[in-house]
């Protein structure tokens, strides 16, 4: 079964602070991704990667970057993070293969104060 | 553009009902559609993808080309079908556009 472990359940940080999000899957996955979950907004993708060193934006990544250097660990990494920023954020891999389906992790709620 | 429409923020019903969850995307190309469920305090999890035609915990789903829908449906709803529902387009090589999702209560 594929397992995908994010590092922290809950966090609180201070406006200003940079941030880091840990994701970790054991399944080999070329594909990982970063998504934020807010009620009335459901799922937007914040950034993706097809491989090592490789990223992508997705639709909503100003104030975010991501870091990739090993296949199986994919970090968000919120600069200087803000108030608009508190959330739930959901990490995700799959296979290499456009049907393949997202495993998820328990997501990380991070309230930024 | 890609977009994935859920109408409904909230579904109550009553154990034992119909239930319909609707979804309507938009995309011009072949779409690939599927639905997830996340249940109360668990991950978001694969529900069913249309592909394959398949019958997940009595809930199924038909493309509807015509109509750009992708509703999924249960004759009888459970209790324990009480989750939030997401319907996702494949939008991209392997990236999912996700609708605003749809809270399923079902009452005893």
């Amino acid at each position: 079964d594929v397992k995908v472990t994010q590092s922290s359940r809950y966090l609180v940080k201070r406006t200003g602070e940079k941030v880091f999000l840990e994701c970790v899957q054991d399944m080999d996955h070329e594909n990982m991704f970063w998504y934020r979950q807010d009620p009335g907004l459901g799922l937007r993708l914040i950034y993706f990667s097809y491989d090592v060193k490789m990223k992508e934006k997705g639709d909503i990544p100003e104030g975010y970057s991501v870091s990739r250097e090993k296949k199986e660990r994919f970090s968000l990494i919120l600069e200087s993070a803000s108030t608009n920023q508190t959330s739930m954020y959901l990490c995700a891999s799959s296979r290499d293969s456009g049907v393949s389906p997202l495993h998820f992790g328990n997501g990380t709620r991070l309230t930024v104060t | 553009a890609q977009r994935v429409t859920q109408p409904e923020k909230l579904l109550s019903v009553f154990k034992g009902a119909p239930v319909e969850l609707k979804c309507n995307y938009s995309y011009s190309g072949s779409p690939e559609l599927f639905w997830y469920v996340q249940y109360s305090r668990q991950r978001l999890q694969l529900l069913l993808r249309h592909i394959s035609r398949e019958s997940i915990k009595g809930f199924t789903a038909d493309l509807n080309k015509g109509e750009t829908s992708f509703h999924l449906k249960k004759p009888f709803a459970q209790e324990e079908d009480s989750a939030m529902y997401y319907c996702a387009l494949l939008s991209g090589y392997s990236t999912l556009t996700f609708g605003k999702g749809t809270m399923l209560l079902v009452s005893p």
